[in-house]
């Protein structure tokens, strides 16, 4: 079966703080795509990044960066020097099957809190 | 930039009640999706469309259905609104140039369906 885990529900941090949320996936496929969004309090979720499951690299993307280790299943999401705008609920997500349907699997987000 | 447009942002209505949801995209996007969205299960998909007219089951399709007439619009129905179908519903879309599975998909800013 396939399925993505967000064991983190809530993170409160403060400023400036470095934060990781953690993203474990179960698939079957050798073919796959691993995806994070944001979802800030207007509601609208919008699309951070896009990794398939050939590439390993790490990504950077100014104050976030995301590890992706096949070996250990985790898709983890670091945002460095934390801001208020970065409150929100993050959602990992994983595209299923080797089909062209594209349909994803979400895990149960987490909540991030950035306290000033 | 993609816009994808959904018809109300709050909505209460009562048992057995049959509920429209609308969503519009300007993007003429081939593929739509309805999602919910409820505490501690991140988004569940309902409902997706290929392209106008087709449609299929995801994965709590129940006590739902859609309608796709035209490229631009996918309206989600709940034929007779039950206490257990307050959530958020979130509408999305995606272009395919290629793979499916990984394009990225673009949201509504969700709709906050009570039923009373």
């Amino acid at each position: 079966a396939q399925k993505v885990t967000q064991a983190q529900t809530e993170i409160s941090v403060v400023e400036k703080e470095d934060v990781t949320l953690d993203c474990v996936y179960e698939t079957r496929d050798t073919t796959y795509y691993l995806f994070w969004y944001k979802q800030p309090p207007s509601g609208e979720l919008v699309f951070l990044i896009r990794r398939n499951s050939f590439d390993e690299q790490n990504e950077i993307s100014g104050r976030y960066s995301w590890n992706f280790q096949k070996s250990t299943s985790s898709f983890n999401f670091t945002i460095t020097a934390s801001q208020v705008v970065d409150s929100a609920v993050y959602f990992c997500a994983l595209s299923r099957g080797s089909s062209n349907t594209g349909k994803l699997i979400f895990g149960q987000g987490t909540t991030l809190q950035v306290k000033p | 930039d993609v816009k994808v447009t959904q018809s109300s942002r709050y909505l209460v209505k009562r048992t057995g009640e049959k509920v429209f949801l609308e969503c519009v995209q300007d993007m003429d996007h081939e593929n739509m999706f309805w999602y919910r969205q409820d505490p501690g299960l991140g988004l569940r998909l309902i409902y997706f469309s290929y392209d106008v007219k087709m449609k299929e089951k995801g994965d709590i399709p129940e006590g739902y259905s859609v309608s796709r007439e035209k490229k631009e619009r996918f309206s989600l129905i709940l034929e007779s609104a039950s206490t257990n179908q307050t959530s958020m519903y979130l509408c999305a879309s995606r272009v395919i140039q290629g793979i499916a599975t990984n394009e990225k998909l673009f949201f509504g800013s969700g709709t906050q369906l009570s039923v009373l």
